[in-house]
Protein backbone atom coordinates (compact mmCIF):
# COMPACT_ATOMS: atom_id res chain seq x y z
CA UNK A 1 0.00 0.00 0.00
CA UNK A 2 1.15 3.45 -0.84
CA UNK A 3 2.03 5.87 2.21
CA UNK A 4 2.09 9.59 1.84
CA UNK A 5 5.07 10.96 3.43
CA UNK A 6 5.66 14.20 5.20
CA UNK A 7 7.98 15.54 6.97
CA UNK A 8 7.62 14.58 10.85
CA UNK A 9 8.74 18.24 12.23
CA UNK A 10 10.32 21.55 10.88
CA UNK A 11 11.40 25.09 12.37
CA UNK A 12 10.91 28.11 10.95
CA UNK A 13 12.38 31.72 12.50
CA UNK A 14 9.45 34.40 13.03
CA UNK A 15 9.21 36.21 9.61
CA UNK A 16 10.79 33.69 7.47
CA UNK A 17 9.49 31.37 4.75
CA UNK A 18 9.17 27.37 4.87
CA UNK A 19 8.36 24.80 2.66
CA UNK A 20 6.78 21.43 3.61
CA UNK A 21 6.12 18.61 1.24
CA UNK A 22 3.84 15.71 0.86
CA UNK A 23 5.43 12.83 -1.13
CA UNK A 24 4.58 8.95 -1.68
CA UNK A 25 6.45 6.39 -0.90
CA UNK A 26 6.63 4.75 -4.45
CA UNK A 27 6.16 7.33 -7.86
CA UNK A 28 5.31 10.96 -7.91
CA UNK A 29 3.23 13.52 -7.00
CA UNK A 30 1.13 15.38 -9.61
CA UNK A 31 -1.94 17.60 -9.71
CA UNK A 32 -3.96 14.47 -10.52
CA UNK A 33 -3.29 13.37 -7.14
CA UNK A 34 -5.87 16.38 -6.13
CA UNK A 35 -2.99 17.49 -2.62
CA UNK A 36 -4.38 19.45 -0.40
CA UNK A 37 -3.21 20.79 2.45
CA UNK A 38 -4.38 21.16 6.54
CA UNK A 39 -3.52 23.44 9.51
CA UNK A 40 -4.54 22.27 12.97
CA UNK A 41 -3.62 23.55 16.63
CA UNK A 42 -4.12 21.84 19.54
CA UNK A 43 -7.47 21.20 20.48
CA UNK A 44 -9.10 22.05 17.39
CA UNK A 45 -10.33 21.25 14.33
CA UNK A 46 -8.67 20.57 11.16
CA UNK A 47 -8.73 23.91 9.13
CA UNK A 48 -8.46 24.07 5.22
CA UNK A 49 -5.75 25.97 3.66
CA UNK A 50 -5.19 24.81 0.49
CA UNK A 51 -7.00 22.30 -2.13
CA UNK A 52 -6.84 21.02 -5.30
CA UNK A 53 -2.94 21.62 -5.25
CA UNK A 54 -2.46 25.72 -5.29
CA UNK A 55 -6.18 27.06 -4.49
CA UNK A 56 -6.85 29.15 -1.17
CA UNK A 57 -9.45 28.33 0.62
CA UNK A 58 -11.83 30.81 2.00
CA UNK A 59 -10.29 33.21 4.07
CA UNK A 60 -6.84 31.86 4.03
CA UNK A 61 -4.04 34.36 3.44
CA UNK A 62 -1.94 34.40 0.23
CA UNK A 63 1.34 33.70 2.86
CA UNK A 64 0.45 30.39 1.99
CA UNK A 65 0.55 28.34 -1.04
CA UNK A 66 0.47 25.58 -2.43
CA UNK A 67 3.12 23.77 -5.42
CA UNK A 68 4.26 20.75 -7.33
CA UNK A 69 7.90 21.03 -6.43
CA UNK A 70 9.95 18.03 -8.06
CA UNK A 71 7.87 15.20 -6.99
CA UNK A 72 5.93 16.57 -4.47
CA UNK A 73 3.37 18.50 -3.11
CA UNK A 74 4.65 21.35 -1.08
CA UNK A 75 2.99 23.94 0.85
CA UNK A 76 4.99 27.07 1.38
CA UNK A 77 4.39 29.44 3.96
CA UNK A 78 6.14 33.16 4.12
CA UNK A 79 6.45 35.61 6.44
CA UNK A 80 6.06 32.84 9.23
CA UNK A 81 4.61 34.04 12.68
CA UNK A 82 3.68 32.43 15.94
CA UNK A 83 0.38 31.61 15.36
CA UNK A 84 1.50 29.36 12.67
CA UNK A 85 3.16 26.60 14.50
CA UNK A 86 0.97 24.13 14.02
CA UNK A 87 0.89 20.68 12.43
CA UNK A 88 0.18 20.59 8.87
CA UNK A 89 -1.37 18.15 7.10
CA UNK A 90 -1.52 16.86 3.59
CA UNK A 91 -4.01 14.32 1.58
CA UNK A 92 -3.72 13.12 -1.32
CA UNK A 93 -6.33 11.37 -3.63
CA UNK A 94 -5.25 7.74 -5.07
CA UNK A 95 -8.63 6.73 -6.95
CA UNK A 96 -12.26 6.05 -5.57
CA UNK A 97 -11.51 2.29 -6.37
CA UNK A 98 -7.99 1.98 -4.92
CA UNK A 99 -8.02 3.75 -1.96
CA UNK A 100 -9.46 6.86 -1.89
CA UNK A 101 -7.67 9.77 -0.10
CA UNK A 102 -4.66 8.96 2.16
CA UNK A 103 -3.44 11.43 4.62
CA UNK A 104 -0.22 12.13 5.26
CA UNK A 105 1.40 11.83 8.78
CA UNK A 106 1.81 15.56 9.66
CA UNK A 107 4.51 18.15 10.04
CA UNK A 108 4.65 19.74 13.49
CA UNK A 109 6.09 22.97 12.63
CA UNK A 110 7.99 24.82 15.02
CA UNK A 111 8.01 29.08 14.93
CA UNK A 112 10.89 29.92 16.97
CA UNK B 1 -21.65 30.11 5.73
CA UNK B 2 -21.96 25.80 6.21
CA UNK B 3 -21.93 24.78 9.64
CA UNK B 4 -20.97 20.63 10.42
CA UNK B 5 -22.27 19.72 13.77
CA UNK B 6 -21.56 15.73 14.63
CA UNK B 7 -24.27 14.34 17.44
CA UNK B 8 -24.06 10.22 18.60
CA UNK B 9 -23.02 8.87 21.70
CA UNK B 10 -19.67 9.37 23.32
CA UNK B 11 -19.00 5.53 24.71
CA UNK B 12 -19.64 2.58 22.45
CA UNK B 13 -18.56 -0.83 24.41
CA UNK B 14 -16.53 -3.14 21.61
CA UNK B 15 -17.83 -5.59 19.07
CA UNK B 16 -21.22 -3.12 19.08
CA UNK B 17 -21.75 -0.38 16.30
CA UNK B 18 -20.27 3.16 16.37
CA UNK B 19 -23.36 5.37 15.02
CA UNK B 20 -22.90 9.23 13.91
CA UNK B 21 -24.62 11.77 12.20
CA UNK B 22 -23.48 14.91 10.39
CA UNK B 23 -26.25 17.91 10.85
CA UNK B 24 -25.45 20.18 7.68
CA UNK B 25 -26.83 23.93 8.23
CA UNK B 26 -26.85 26.62 6.05
CA UNK B 27 -25.89 25.11 2.76
CA UNK B 28 -27.89 22.48 0.92
CA UNK B 29 -27.20 19.09 1.09
CA UNK B 30 -28.17 18.53 -2.38
CA UNK B 31 -25.71 20.71 -3.67
CA UNK B 32 -22.12 19.12 -5.89
CA UNK B 33 -20.31 18.20 -3.00
CA UNK B 34 -19.35 14.64 -1.55
CA UNK B 35 -19.73 14.55 2.71
CA UNK B 36 -17.64 12.55 4.48
CA UNK B 37 -16.09 11.44 7.77
CA UNK B 38 -12.32 11.68 9.05
CA UNK B 39 -11.05 10.20 12.85
CA UNK B 40 -8.04 11.22 14.54
CA UNK B 41 -7.53 9.03 17.12
CA UNK B 42 -5.78 11.03 20.49
CA UNK B 43 -1.88 12.29 19.72
CA UNK B 44 -2.11 10.95 15.82
CA UNK B 45 -2.97 11.91 12.72
CA UNK B 46 -6.11 12.42 10.76
CA UNK B 47 -7.86 9.10 8.71
CA UNK B 48 -10.19 9.28 5.93
CA UNK B 49 -13.16 6.91 6.49
CA UNK B 50 -15.04 7.50 3.22
CA UNK B 51 -17.37 9.74 1.60
CA UNK B 52 -21.25 9.95 0.03
CA UNK B 53 -22.77 11.91 -2.76
CA UNK B 54 -26.16 12.94 -2.34
CA UNK B 55 -27.34 10.21 -4.28
CA UNK B 56 -26.27 7.35 -2.20
CA UNK B 57 -22.89 7.09 -4.15
CA UNK B 58 -20.01 5.93 -1.96
CA UNK B 59 -16.51 5.17 -1.19
CA UNK B 60 -14.41 3.90 1.13
CA UNK B 61 -11.39 3.53 3.27
CA UNK B 62 -10.63 0.27 2.12
CA UNK B 63 -9.14 -0.64 5.54
CA UNK B 64 -12.42 0.22 7.15
CA UNK B 65 -15.11 -0.72 4.13
CA UNK B 66 -15.61 -3.80 5.24
CA UNK B 67 -17.18 -2.43 8.87
CA UNK B 68 -18.75 1.29 7.71
CA UNK B 69 -21.83 2.08 6.33
CA UNK B 70 -22.78 5.56 5.31
CA UNK B 71 -26.12 7.31 4.45
CA UNK B 72 -27.54 10.35 3.27
CA UNK B 73 -30.86 11.73 4.28
CA UNK B 74 -31.83 14.75 2.27
CA UNK B 75 -35.20 15.72 3.77
CA UNK B 76 -33.36 16.31 6.97
CA UNK B 77 -30.30 17.67 5.48
CA UNK B 78 -28.19 15.17 7.17
CA UNK B 79 -25.52 12.45 6.79
CA UNK B 80 -24.60 9.12 8.90
CA UNK B 81 -21.84 7.37 9.92
CA UNK B 82 -22.21 3.68 11.10
CA UNK B 83 -18.72 1.36 11.88
CA UNK B 84 -19.16 -2.11 12.84
CA UNK B 85 -17.71 -4.03 15.15
CA UNK B 86 -15.71 -1.37 17.05
CA UNK B 87 -12.12 -2.03 19.20
CA UNK B 88 -10.29 0.43 21.29
CA UNK B 89 -8.65 0.99 18.41
CA UNK B 90 -11.67 2.86 16.94
CA UNK B 91 -11.39 5.40 20.11
CA UNK B 92 -11.04 8.61 18.19
CA UNK B 93 -12.54 12.22 17.79
CA UNK B 94 -14.85 11.79 14.60
CA UNK B 95 -14.91 14.89 12.44
CA UNK B 96 -18.11 14.99 9.64
CA UNK B 97 -16.97 17.49 6.65
CA UNK B 98 -18.28 18.81 3.53
CA UNK B 99 -15.80 18.13 0.49
CA UNK B 100 -15.12 20.36 -2.25
CA UNK B 101 -17.20 20.93 -5.12
CA UNK B 102 -16.51 18.66 -8.13
CA UNK B 103 -14.79 16.34 -5.59
CA UNK B 104 -11.44 18.28 -6.02
CA UNK B 105 -11.12 17.36 -2.38
CA UNK B 106 -12.70 15.26 0.71
CA UNK B 107 -13.02 18.39 3.04
CA UNK B 108 -13.72 21.84 2.78
CA UNK B 109 -15.34 22.69 5.73
CA UNK B 110 -14.96 20.82 8.68
CA UNK B 111 -17.26 20.12 12.05
CA UNK B 112 -16.18 20.50 15.63
CA UNK B 113 -15.28 16.68 16.07
CA UNK B 114 -17.39 14.59 18.44
CA UNK B 115 -14.79 12.45 20.76
CA UNK B 116 -15.84 8.89 20.69
CA UNK B 117 -14.33 6.26 23.27
CA UNK B 118 -14.62 2.77 22.52
CA UNK B 119 -14.73 0.71 26.21
CA UNK B 120 -16.93 -1.35 28.02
Amino acid sequence: QTVVTQEPSLSVSPGGTVTLTCGLSSGSVSTNYYPSWFQQTPGQAPRTLIYSTNTRSSGVPDRFSGSILGNKAALTITGARADDESDYYCVLYMGSAISGWVFGGGTKLTVL
Amino acid sequence: QVQLQESGPGLVKPSETLSLTCTVSSYFIRSDNYWGWIRQPPGKGLEWIGSIYHSGSTYYNPSLKSRVTLSVDTSKNQFSLKLSSVTAADTAVYYCARGCSGGRCPVDYWGRGTLVTVSS
